[in-house]
């Protein structure tokens, strides 16, 4: 199948920095990527929607200023948290939509933890 | 709005039992219905999925589920469990036509006991 591939998997970063997180759709083009976020013992919660080339749509409570979502390429999304405080510590997954197949793929997740 | 609900937030089940992991969805209509397993801190990978068709879907690793459209379920099951089942199950919602939003349950964990 499709894989989808994150950078890094897990990072510690100190309180008031930024982090960059990578997803990469390896064998697709990827015109649509999505954001999760999924706290300790819940479910996916869906951040953003990020279209290739325009602006994410971002779910009502996520931060735009905050979570800032770049869609450069039919392969690459970025997720930058900015400022990060320790309730950003969380695990963070990214997916992919392969519009050839109609199926969306999703990545290993990225541990980011503010100390 | 569409919705999942995965009742049970554990299921255990002894080594070589049948397993079910429930689920039950709310959606405008006709359904598209996924099952994902996550290891610990791992990402979320497909199980199996229904789309039209026969109701009973079989997937990876010996899964199957039946969808049931008068219930509005779509439970996980498999004959026998293996001890390296045991993981976090993920049951997903979104409509058909076109590419729309998936929205996940809260998640059942599956112990599977030797």
């Amino acid at each position: 199948g499709a894989v989808v591939s994150q950078h890094p998997s897990w990072v510690i970063c100190k309180s008031g920095t930024s982090v960059k997180i990578e997803c990469r759709s390896l064998d697709f083009q990827a015109t649509t990527m999505f954001w999760y976020r999924q706290f300790p013992k819940q479910s996916l919660m869906l951040m953003a929607t990020s279209n290739e080339g325009s602006k994410a749509t971002y779910e009502q409570g996520v931060e735009k200023d905050k979570f800032l979502i770049n869609h450069a390429s039919l392969t690459l999304s970025t997720l930058t948290v900015t400022s990060a405080h320790p309730e950003d510590s969380s695990f963070y997954i990214c997916s992919a939509r392969d519009p050839d197949r109609n199926e969306q793929y999703f990545g290993p997740g990225t541990r980011l933890t503010v100390t | 709005a569409q919705s999942v609900a995965q009742p049970e937030d554990q299921v255990n089940v002894a080594e070589g039992n049948p397993l079910t992991v429930k689920c039950t969805y709310s959606v405008s209509g006709n359904p598209y219905l996924f099952w994902y397993v996550q290891y610990p801190n791992r990402g979320l990978q497909f199980l199996l999925k229904y789309i039209t068709g026969d109701n009973l879907v079989k997937g990876s690793y010996g899964f199957e589920a039946e969808f049931n459209k008068s219930q509005t379920s779509f439970h996980l099951k498999k004959p026998s469990a293996l001890v390296s089942d045991s993981a976090l199950y993920f049951c997903a919602v979104r409509p058909s036509g076109g590419y729309q939003k998936v929205t996940f349950g809260t998640g059942t964990k599956l112990q599977v006991i030797p």
